[in-house]
Parts: C-alpha cells; sequence; structure tokens
C-alpha cells in the first residue's frame, strides 16, 4: 500500500516567521513529490514539485527531499496571512498512480 | 499554461436526477484525468482514474455504474453522477496530466465542481 502521511494539524504561525511542513512516505518506489495548497472551498494548486535529494527553492517557498529517510517537507519563510490553507503533499509513480496525504492546515496569524 | 477548466462551477439538483459534470484541458493534451471527490473539511478521495480512449478504471468502493466517465478526447473527460441522491453533495475535482509533456507526472486541478442533491 503507498501511503502518504501528513500530521492534519493545524499549524500556527506567526506573520514572518518560518512554517515548516512535514511528510513521510512509505513506498520507495515514489519517483517525484509535490505540495499543493488549497484554499478553503477551492481545489489545489501546484506550489512546488521535486524529484531529486536535497533542496528546490522557490522564492519564499524551499522543498526538501531525504530518499533515505522517506521524507518531504516543505518551508514557508517570512510566513504571510495569505499562506493560510490546507497544504497537501503527494507522491508519484512513473505509472499513472500519485497518493495525496490528507493535508496540512496551515494558519498564519498577523 | 496547464489550465484545466470544469463546467459547471456548482449544480443543485433534485433527488433522482443526473447530473454531469465537465472536465477540460485548455492549453496541453490530457491523456490523463482524474477524477477526485471531497467533502467537507476531509481530504481529497480519488475516484477514478481516465485514460484517452479507454474505460476508466475506479477506485475500490466507488461504483461505475453511478459514476459514469467519458474520456472521449485528449481535452474532454466527463463525469456523469446518475440518480444522484443527497450524499452524493460533495465537491468535484478533475486533475489532469499529459504524459508526453514536460512534466508528466504532474496533475493540474480544475477549480471544482460543487454539487448539492436536495
Amino acid at each position: 500500500q503507498k501511503e502518504v502521511e501528513q500530521n492534519s494539524g493545524p499549524l500556527s504561525v506567526p506573520e514572518g516567521a518560518i512554517a515548516s511542513l512535514n511528510c513521510t512516505y512509505s513506498d520507495r518506489g515514489s519517483q517525484s513529490f509535490f505540495w499543493y495548497r488549497q484554499y478553503s472551498g477551492k481545489s489545489p494548486e501546484l506550489i512546488m514539485f521535486i524529484y531529486s535529494n536535497g533542496d528546490k527553492e522557490d522564492g519564499r517557498f524551499t522543498a526538501q527531499l531525504n530518499k533515505a529517510s522517506q521524507y518531504v517537507s516543505l518551508l514557508i519563510r517570512d510566513s504571510q496571512p495569505s499562506d493560510s490553507a490546507t497544504y497537501l503533499c503527494a507522491g508519484g509513480y512513473n505509472n499513472n498512480d500519485m497518493r495525496f496525504g490528507a493535508g496540512t492546515r496551515l494558519t498564519v496569524k498577523p | 499554461g496547464a489550465v484545466v477548466s470544469q463546467h459547471p462551477s456548482w449544480v443543485i439538483c433534485k433527488s433522482g436526477t443526473s447530473v454531469k459534470i465537465e472536465c477540460r484541458s485548455l492549453d496541453f493534451q490530457a491523456t490523463t484525468m482524474f477524477w477526485y471527490r471531497q467533502f467537507p473539511k476531509q481530504s481529497l478521495m480519488l475516484m477514478a482514474t481516465s485514460n484517452e480512449g479507454s474505460k476508466a478504471t475506479y477506485e475500490q468502493g466507488v461504483e461505475k455504474d453511478k459514476f459514469l466517465i467519458n474520456h472521449a478526447s485528449l481535452t474532454l473527460s466527463t463525469l456523469t453522477v446518475t440518480s444522484a441522491h443527497p450524499e452524493d453533495s460533495s465537491f468535484y475535482i478533475c486533475s489532469a496530466r499529459d504524459a508526453r509533456g514536460a512534466r508528466p507526472d504532474t496533475q493540474y486541478f480544475g477549480p471544482g465542481t460543487r454539487l448539492t442533491v436536495l
């Protein structure tokens, strides 16, 4: 069974702080990993994807992948109230399969 | 790029009627489309996967005769909820991927369709 686990939260951070979101996966066959952001009542939007071990930075967002430990994380620097949303981690495979975590709800307090 | 649209964005119908939801990829060819359902405050639940020109593959517990999926072209998939009942009320979201594109394993989501069955 290919599982992707996330802490459901809620995670609350003050404005300007670093928010750290974590995700673990059980199947070493996962080839690629994705972070989606979902605002309440809206559909998920892609933030970042990462395929290789290490860090990948895009603006205020940094994705980190450690295949040996089977975890992937998302760091949000200088958190803003507009970052308040549910963040979904997903692991993809060479076939059609992509498994989503349950999501972590983040609240950034002004 | 990679825009996915859905229509309608919301629908209210009477119990027993059928509802069709369209999912379109606007600027790429969607070799595979996915249909998800999401109940309030819950996570995404994959309902089925469809490849263009093939029958959809349904997840365990999803009734294929109730949720009819057609993926007749590389830009359009439809989900028909047949004989809808109040328990089918949910947020239905499609996503699409282009297996021959630059990011073949990335799914792009449509805006979702909120279905309310009275």
